[in-house]
């Protein structure tokens, strides 16, 4: 069974970082791509970044690119988001997601996600 | 505003028949694959539907998806109160080169 858990999740203070980590069992996981996708509260889901699973190509979203880094530990089973500069708009739920048969251009499972409050 | 649009809201008796719209571009839903995704209330999603109409194992035959042109549908039949959720679609975009959700579908079973 897949299982997907996040954490590092917490209260930062604008301009601050985080390091969320995804933990995964259940598949081999160097053979997928990773997801990380956020929800601000009451608000619908926005794509972040995802990480290829053979080349680890990385893709961003406009909103995060040059501030946040995705990488991933194929040793580990552990796939990272590395939260730079945060500002209030990037207080989200952040689900960890992983790629299904098309890659990171669909995502299959989902973790049950960590919270990220930015604020003073 | 989010790349792909669906209605805000969709509402239904049980046992009739919904269908929520998406809508995109050629560069998202005409050029790749439609996924849909569940989210009931306090949960993390779940994927419903995959490859524009394919079913994951275990999701009821009730839930159908379609794709023609750069437009998406998803068709719950024989509504039940349990399929009272948030329903997202989701593409890849070749031009943004980023995945893209709509901004999501609140059904209600009245």
């Amino acid at each position: 069974e897949v299982h997907l858990l996040e954490s590092g999740g917490g209260l930062v203070q604008p301009g601050g970082s985080l390091r969320l980590s995804c933990a995964a069992s259940g598949f081999t996981f160097g053979n997928y791509a990773m997801t990380w996708v956020r929800q601000a509260p009451g608000k619908g889901l926005e794509w972040v970044s995802a990480i290829s699973a053979l080349t680890g190509t990385t893709h961003y979203a406009d909103s995060v690119k040059g501030r946040f880094i995705i990488s991933r530990d194929n040793a580990m089973n552990t796939v990272h988001l590395q939260l730079n500069s945060l500002r209030a708009d990037d207080t989200a739920v952040y689900y960890c997601a992983k790629g299904g048969i098309d890659g990171y251009r669909g995502v299959d499972y989902w973790g049950q996600g960590t919270l990220v409050a930015v604020s003073s | 505003q989010s790349v792909l649009t669906q209605p805000p809201s969709a509402s239904g008796t049980p046992g009739q028949r919904v269908t929520i719209s998406c809508s995109g571009s050629r560069s998202n839903i005409g050029n790749n694959y439609i996924y849909w995704y569940q989210q009931l209330p306090g949960t993390a999603p779940k994927l419903l539907i995959y490859r524009n109409n394919q079913r994951p194992s275990g999701v009821p035959d009730r839930f159908s998806g379609s794709k023609s042109g750069t437009s998406a549908s998803l068709a719950i039949s024989g509504l039940r109160s349990e399929d009272e959720a948030d329903y997202y679609c989701a593409a890849w975009d070749d031009s943004l080169n980023i995945g893209v959700f709509g901004g999501g579908t609140k059904l209600t079973v009245l």
